[in-house]
């Protein structure tokens, strides 16, 4: 089965609004939680990321909260910006070690100026 | 140079031949991963090297194969390709002890 699930295909906001990326995931031995950011034609790069001793993590207009429990996570996106428009992709692994990582789908993101 | 490389960027391959994509980083990174990636569907992982240690996951391990001769080269093998192997691959490594994955372009690799 998928291990990391993200459930929105696509979401549109408009420019300055807020937007909450959700990601849910299988294995409760993760420990280690990312958002990447991918334009067309171009490969994922990191966004930003989380390990689980912490549940929360920020970087400038861009939150990572983790819910443990619930075996999710979300990425909040304040005061959108139209190069903000791209896919979004989740990511989860566990360090057992041999750092396997699992990524969701994505959701694609556009922002109207 | 923190770019992961990856050749050939476009492969075109027959049914039941066998196609070899190559991948070289100078970070000096402890982990290169595999992932294929199809059309709406996320990538997935097929296989990564952890130093010289070969994981490869459990519902691809007889199709591909990998090899790394040394820390900044590692291949991905395919002994007869089959159509549904056509889709992206991308190539990634990671920091050692840490998380971030850098990716290369990928290989978009069709079988006729």
């Amino acid at each position: 089965g998928q291990q990391v699930k993200q459930s929105s295909p696509s979401l549109t906001v408009q420019e300055g609004g807020i937007l909450i990326l959700n990601c849910d995931y299988e294995n409760d031995m993760f420990d280690y939680f990312a958002w990447y950011k991918k334009y067309p034609d171009n490969s994922p790069t990191l966004l930003i990321s989380v390990r689980s001793n912490v549940d929360k993590r920020e970087d400038g207009r861009f939150t990572v909260f983790l819910n443990k429990s619930g075996k999710h996570f979300s990425l909040h996106i304040t005061a959108s910006q139209p190069e903000d428009t791209a896919v979004y992709l989740c990511a989860a692994g566990s360090n057992t070690g041999y750092q396997n990582f699992y990524f969701g789908k994505g959701t694609s993101l556009t922002v109207i100026p | 140079d923190t770019t992961v490389k990856q050749n050939p960027r476009y492969k075109l391959a027959r049914v039941g031949k066998p196609v070899n994509l190559i991948c070289s980083q100078t970070m000096n990174h402890d982990t290169m991963y595999w992932y294929q990636k199809k059309p709406n569907q996320a990538p997935k992982l097929l296989l990564f090297y952890y130093d010289k240690i070969l994981n490869r996951e459990a519902d691809t391990f007889e199709k591909f194969q990998s090899s790394r001769p040394n820390n900044s080269f590692c291949s991905l093998y395919i002994g007869s390709a089959g159509l549904e192997y056509s889709a992206m691959y991308l190539c990634a490594s990671s920091t050692p002890g840490g998380r971030e994955q850098y990716f290369g372009p990928g290989t978009r690799l069709t079988v006729l």
